[in-house]
């Protein structure tokens, strides 16, 4: 089984400031990492994933994140945000061993103050 | 390409009664899946359809919750004597048959309110 822990739950931060969103995941399988964005009144949408390879991706609007194996983590960074990213943030993890199911964190609300 | 459509976008029901939601996935995916969320928390997996086999389904999908994928198309989802506690928000959401590709395209979600 996997589970996901997003450690804040809201982050304030000023307009052009630097951001990380911390995710934490456990499982007993390998497992591809997502970040999907929600933003008001809108549906999800995929950020950037991490599937093999590279530890370091790269995603939409200047969003990265980084694959820790040995911390089993997944965090999410910008080096500048913008009164735009205010939105709600879900990391998620899927099985690589063939099945499609998903589990998402709780989310992070990210607000950026101008 | 019209992306994940949901109908309805809002119910209210009072406890007791049946409701059907239906979710159109974007027309070249052949995976489809059901997440409830609620309030203050991320997208729970209900269940997952490949074309019109139901693979996985979750313990949470209590014996009064059903979905169905008719030929690999459109889905719906049933909840049969709704209860306070199934008010949330019923996402949809869908994949390509590309194995490679593993995202998940989401619907507007349906909300659902049970007085």
């Amino acid at each position: 089984a996997q589970s996901v822990t997003q450690l804040d739950s809201q982050v304030p931060v000023f307009e052009e400031a630097p951001v990380e969103l911390r995710c934490n995941y456990s499982s007993s399988v390998s497992v591809y990492l997502f970040w999907y964005v929600q933003y008001p009144n809108q549906g999800l949408q995929l950020l950037l994933k991490y599937l093999s390879g590279s530890t370091l991706v790269k995603g939409i609007n200047g969003f990265e994140a980084e694959f820790n194996k040995s911390q089993t983590s997944f965090h999410l960074r910008k080096p500048s945000v913008h009164i735009s990213d205010t939105a709600e943030y879900f990391c998620a993890v899927s099985p690589n061993t063939g099945g499609f199911k998903t589990i998402f964190g709780a989310g992070t609300r990210l607000f950026v103050k101008a | 390409d019209t992306g994940v459509s949901q109908d309805p976008r809002h119910k209210i029901t009072k406890r007791g009664q049946n409701v059907t939601f239906r979710c159109d996935p974007i027309s070249e995916h052949n995976r489809l899946y059901w997440y409830r969320q609620t309030l203050g928390q991320g997208p729970e997996f209900l269940t997952y359809f490949q074309n019109e086999a139901q693979l996985e389904k979750s313990r949470l999908l209590s014996d009064r919750f059903s979905a169905e994928r008719p030929k690999g198309s459109f889905s719906t989802l049933e909840i049969q004597r709704t209860e306070q506690g199934d008010s949330a928000m019923y996402l949809c959401a869908s994949s390509s048959r590309d194995s490679g590709s593993y995202e998940q395209y989401f619907g507007p979600g349906t909300r659902l309110t049970v007085t």
